[in-house]
């Protein structure tokens, strides 16, 4: 089946360290992007990628770190320097430039403690 | 930058009413797309639009690209308990600097009392 895939569904990190978020699409699809959630909060952008190799920051992507070595994957680090890292990711994926309708994940959660 | 504000934040109706809810940008947007959300799970598409005034539904939901290209509305007839949930506007802005980037609301929460 095609999708988007985000693991872990939970994850549980100290405060300090470093953590790497997993996303993998097999839609073939061009342009992958992060999104950071807050309890009764919008979808943030923190990074997006239209081609394998180019990212671009999004809205808040401070602490943040990303790569796109391969086009089906995407992973998100969430660095020491991020603030307040607690929240749902959503890692969302779409064809390109023309087809505008992005598909997402099914999201994780990570809790910094 | 691009900002989009969607309204109201939160809805509480009976079911069987219908809802409506709208989001605008501060800048003209190229398309507007509708997700819906269900608590812990990732939004899944609605609806697309890509031509200012366009009308499009999908069963008994109804969405609309403004005339100005700087709003954008989703109406949902006859509400469902299932209808619960979060729906959020997204969009893209015209312009090099938007290429890709796409942005969303910040969502309204809807509540159907059977």
């Amino acid at each position: 089946d095609g999708g988007i895939t985000q693991s872990p569904k939970y994850l549980f990190r100290k405060e300090g360290q470093n953590v790497t978020l997993s996303c993998e699409q097999n839609l073939n699809h061009d342009a992958m992007y992060w999104y950071r959630q807050d309890p009764g909060q919008g979808l943030r952008l923190i990074y997006y990628s239209q081609i394998v190799n180019d990212f671009q920051k999004g809205d808040i992507a401070e602490g943040y770190s990303v790569s796109r070595e391969k086009k089906e994957s995407f992973p998100l680090t969430v660095t020491s320097a991020q603030k307040n890292p607690t929240a749902f990711y959503l890692c969302a994926s779409r064809r390109g430039d023309v087809e505008m309708e992005a598909f997402f994940g099914q999201g994780t959660r990570l809790t910094v403690v | 930058g691009q900002q989009l504000n969607q309204s109201p934040q939160s809805m509480f109706i009976q079911e069987g009413e219908d809802v409506s809810m709208n989001c605008t940008s501060s800048s003209i947007f190229n398309t507007w797309l509708w997700y819906k959300q269900d608590p812990g799970e990732g939004p899944v598409l609605l609806i697309a639009l890509y031509k200012a005034g366009e009308l499009t539904s999908n069963g008994r939901l109804t969405a609309q690209f403004g005339i100005t290209r700087k709003d954008s509305f989703l109406n949902i007839s006859a509400s469902i308990p299932s209808d619960v949930g979060i729906y959020f506007c997204a969009g893209q802005g015209i312009g090099s600097s938007n290429t890709g980037k796409l942005i969303f609301g910040q969502g309204t929460t809807l509540q159907v009392k059977p």
